[in-house]
């Protein structure tokens, strides 16, 4: 089974500033999906961005983008020029690839991320 | 669309009753799944659905039934409540089958709150 680990329960970042959320998984398939989801105060899950394993080339959305790390199994998430609307708990998820899988997202535990005027 | 809806956003029960939790997307999708958060934590799979009338248990099924008898519906069924049920639950769903495209991006519904005292 995968295990999906977010070591940071806790951050804070500065407005207009850089800051790196950590993830890292286990699992013994070789292709896969990984995201990361922001939970703002609303509850609401909100895709950021998605990396498909295969691809060696880090994904990127606007000011979200990611360093995925194969072989160490790290995939951490850099929100640069940080905004008060990026406070939120942020979640790394994993899915495998197989069609016939279930599809079902793994979940790590969360990271607040708190941003400060 | 309206994406994924679940009634209610709220609810109390005692130990002991029951209550269904309602999941409907209008996105045709043939994926659908019941996740749980609990405080602190990541999501959970309850139960997941691959079709109308197919479905099957997740990673934390006990205390919780589910059917899928039509493609926009995924209702969630607590027979008997007890106080390790309180949490807040999520309902999302994805196209699934053979697409792979986007990693299958799943859609959540916007959670209910349940408290079992």
């Amino acid at each position: 089974a995968q295990t999906v680990t977010q070591s940071q329960p806790e951050m804070s970042v500065q407005e207009a500033e850089t800051v790196t959320l950590s993830c890292t998984y286990d699992t013994s398939e070789s292709d896969y999906y990984l995201f990361w989801y922001k939970q703002p105060p609303s509850r609401q899950m909100i895709l950021v961005i998605r990396q498909e394993a295969y691809k060696q080339q880090n994904a990127t959305e606007n000011r979200f983008s990611v360093n995925f790390q194969k072989a160490a199994k790290s995939f951490s998430l850099k929100i640069s020029d940080s905004q008060l609307g990026d406070a939120a708990m942020y979640f790394c998820a994993y899915r495998s690839l197989p069609s016939g899988s279930a599809r079902q997202l793994t979940f790590g535990s969360g990271t607040q991320l708190t941003v400060l005027p | 669309n309206a994406g994924v809806t679940q009634t209610p956003k709220f609810r109390i029960l005692k130990i002991g009753q029951s209550m269904t939790l309602q999941c409907t997307q209008d996105m045709n999708h043939n994926y659908m799944y019941w996740y749980r958060q609990d405080p602190g934590m990541g999501l959970k799979l309850i139960y997941y659905s691959v079709g109308a009338g197919i479905t099957d248990k997740g990673e934390v099924p006990n205390g919780y039934n589910v059917s899928r008898s039509t493609t926009e519906d995924f209702p969630l069924r607590l027979e008997l409540a007890a106080p390790s049920q309180t949490s807040v639950y999520f309902c999302a769903s994805s196209k699934g089958l053979a697409y792979n495209g986007n990693g299958d991006e799943q859609f959540f519904g916007p959670g209910t709150r349940l408290t079992v005292l």
